[in-house]
Parts: structure tokens; C-alpha cells; sequence
């Protein structure tokens, strides 16, 4: 089966701009995550959802992150404006909605902002 | 508050000598502990989950074990393949997941 695709692998912005990430999971798998990863820090959740569902979003930074899932397949996360503290690598991850849970992830979307 | 904690944070190890990396979690509810190993440019690939104290699991030449307070990723005569960042995540009761930090090892040959 395909993996979790991510887009762009790399974006870099100034301060005060906008990015979309996207996350395409893998085929029926409902749960979809956010995470990110700032330089020399853990991997942090940022927010799940449940097919098209916010299901748990207490890890978004606050209102400059945007997070859609339409449809329940793909999923878009919006910086707007973009701050120098964002950078980071930003990770999706899916899995199946029954079962062990275990996290797929993609190979992140690196954002450097200047 | 729900926490990870790896160490050593670096780990530089001959081909064939076997060492251990730690995993030390406090969490409200262990849902499942989980290994990801992680390569440059990369996101973490799955290893291995265990759910319940005693437990163990092995593959080529790693084998988690998990207490009831930390969880061991035991590396037994490593390759020079084997080098990688090994990342310890517990899931939550809450089905969060927090992450540690990670190991990064590198086996020299």
C-alpha cells in the first residue's frame, strides 16, 4: 500500500506569510495526526482527527494554525502568518481506527521561517 | 503530567557490541508503548508495541521489554545499519501520544 505522502517536503517563508502542508494517509485509514517537531525537542501532537472530525486539537499552538480535513481524506494545516518560532518539522501520521493503533507516519514537511 | 524520557541521548557503538537504550515514562493510563526507529530526512517507521509489564517483543536484533515505569530497547551484536535515531512514544488513555526526545545511534565498523 502506498505510505502517508506529505507536501512540500520543504518550505521556506518570511514571517508574516502564509504555508499549507499537506498529508495524503493511506487509504481508509480514519485517524489522522498532526504533529511537530521543533529543533532539538520531542515530537509533539498538534491535533487528531477522526475521519473529517476534530477529534482532540489541545496541541494546536493557537488561532494562526488552521487544520481541515474535508472529506475525510486528505488533510491541509495552515500557518497564517507564519512567526520565526514555527519552524520546524511538521509530521502527519495515520492509522486505522480499530486495531493496535500504530502510527504511519510521513516523511514530515521541513518549515523554515526567516 | 504525562512525560518520556530517553536516554542515553547519543550512543556510539562498535559493530557487535550490544548495549541498551532506555525509555522512562509517567502516564495517566498506558494505552501501548511504542519504538519507532527514525533515518535522516525521514518520518519514524514502527518497531514494535507492548502493552503490559513483562511483556517482550524482538525482531533481527532488537527486543523491547516494558515495565511498569520504563521500557528497554536491548540492540544485540548491531550493524553498522542499524544506525538511527530509535524514538519511545507512550499512548495515553486520552489515545494521545507523547514522543521522547530519542536515542541517536550510530554503530561504527
Amino acid at each position: 500500500e502506498a505510505g502517508v505522502t506529505q507536501f512540500p517536503s520543504h518550505s521556506v517563508i518570511e514571517k508574516g506569510q502564509t504555508v499549507t502542508l499537506r498529508c495524503d494517509p493511506i487509504s481508509g485509514h480514519d485517524n489522522l495526526y498532526w504533529y511537530r517537531r521543533v529543533m532539538g525537542k520531542e515530537i509533539k501532537f498538534l491535533l487528531h482527527f477522526v475521519k473529517e472530525s476534530k477529534q482532540d486539537e489541545s496541541g494546536m499552538p493557537n488561532n494562526r494554525f488552521l487544520a481541515e480535513r474535508t472529506g475525510g481524506t486528505y488533510s491541509t494545516l495552515k500557518v497564517q502568518p507564519a512567526e520565526l518560532e514555527d519552524s520546524g518539522v511538521y509530521f502527519c501520521a495515520s492509522s486505522r481506527l480499530s486495531g493496535a493503533n500504530v502510527l504511519t507516519f510521513g516523511a514530515g514537511s521541513r518549515l523554515t521561517v526567516l | 503530567e504525562d512525560q518520556v524520557t530517553q536516554s542515553p541521548e547519543a550512543l556510539r557503538l562498535q559493530e557487535g557490541e550490544s548495549s541498551s537504550l532506555n525509555c522512562s515514562y509517567t502516564v495517566s493510563g498506558l494505552r501501548g508503548l511504542f519504538w519507532y526507529r527514525q533515518d535522516p530526512g525521514k518520518g519514524p517507521e514502527f518497531l514494535f508495541t507492548l502493552y503490559s509489564a513483562g511483556e517482550e517483543k524482538e525482531k533481527e536484533r532488537l527486543k523491547a521489554t516494558l515495565t511498569k515505569k520504563e521500557s528497554f530497547l536491548h540492540i544485540t551484536a548491531p550493524k553498522p545499519e542499524d544506525s538511527a535515531t530509535y524514538l519511545c512514544a507512550v499512548q495515553a488513555i486520552g489515545n494521545q501520544f507523547y514522543f521522547g526526545t530519542g536515542t541517536s545511534l550510530t554503530v561504527i565498523p
